[in-house]
């Protein structure tokens, strides 16, 4: 079955850059979407077809999708960006999440 | 503004069927898919399965023998039960609408579901 496989964990200090990984077989050839969950709450969609924005999504968030690699950066990274961060692609009628990624901001 | 809220039991016993409902608001259901997803404390996001209006339905194979969704179009609601549970269903579950297979882009607060005796 498809797998999504995310780094458990990431460290960035505020203002830099972050880079989250999402790896999957023939992953470039899916869209890929991102989600930030913070403690308590629900998930939030933050990128959509690979690299798309939904509205109110700070523009310091980009997203990329090629070969078996989709990856989440947040430029210039805030404190407020401290969360968990989802992968998903659709994948034989199912969705299919990666395990999570935290994003410490130390 | 689209809104999703889930109902149902917060304690289910082991053996039984949880059931719940999400309410949608501030949209027509129709011409959608609504997702189920569940995520135990402390751990990732689960995707549970999906239906359509039209009652096409699509399901996670690992919960597939046990998942059964439907939609009351006339209420703009949609359901799911999960029979058979054990302690391992304990989860947040959550509601979503699905941007027809591009992403969750609207989702509930979700709803705490404990299987205990």
């Amino acid at each position: 079955s498809f797998e999504l496989t995310q780094p458990p964990s990431v460290s960035v200090s505020p203002g830099q850059t972050a880079s989250i990984t999402c790896s999957g077989d023939k992953l470039g050839n899916k869209y890929a979407c991102w989600y930030q969950q913070k403690p308590g709450q629900s998930p939030v969609l933050v990128i959509y077809q690979d690299s798309k924005r939904p509205s109110g999504i700070p523009e310091r968030f980009s997203g990329s999708n090629s070969g078996n690699t989709a990856t989440l950066t947040i430029s210039g990274t805030q404190a407020m960006d401290e969360a968990d961060y989802y992968c998903q692609a659709w994948d034989s009628s199912s969705w299919v999440f990666g395990g999570g990624t935290k994003l410490t901001v130390l | 503004q689209v809104q999703l809220q889930e109902s149902g039991p917060g304690l289910v016993k082991p053996s039984e069927t949880l059931s719940l409902t999400c309410t949608v608001s501030g949209a027509s259901i129709s011409s959608y898919y609504w997702n189920w997803i569940r995520q135990p404390a402390g751990k990732g996001l689960e995707w549970i399965g999906r239906i359509y209006t039209s009652g096409s339905t699509d399901y996670n194979p690992s919960l597939k023998s046990r998942v059964t969704m439907s939609v009351d179009t006339s209420k703009n609601q949609f359901s799911l039960n999960l029979s058979s549970v054990t302690a391992a269903d304990t989860a947040v579950y959550y509601c979503a609408r699905d941007e027809t297979g591009i992403s969750l882009d609207y989702w509930g607060q979700g709803t705490l579901v404990t299987v205990s005796s």
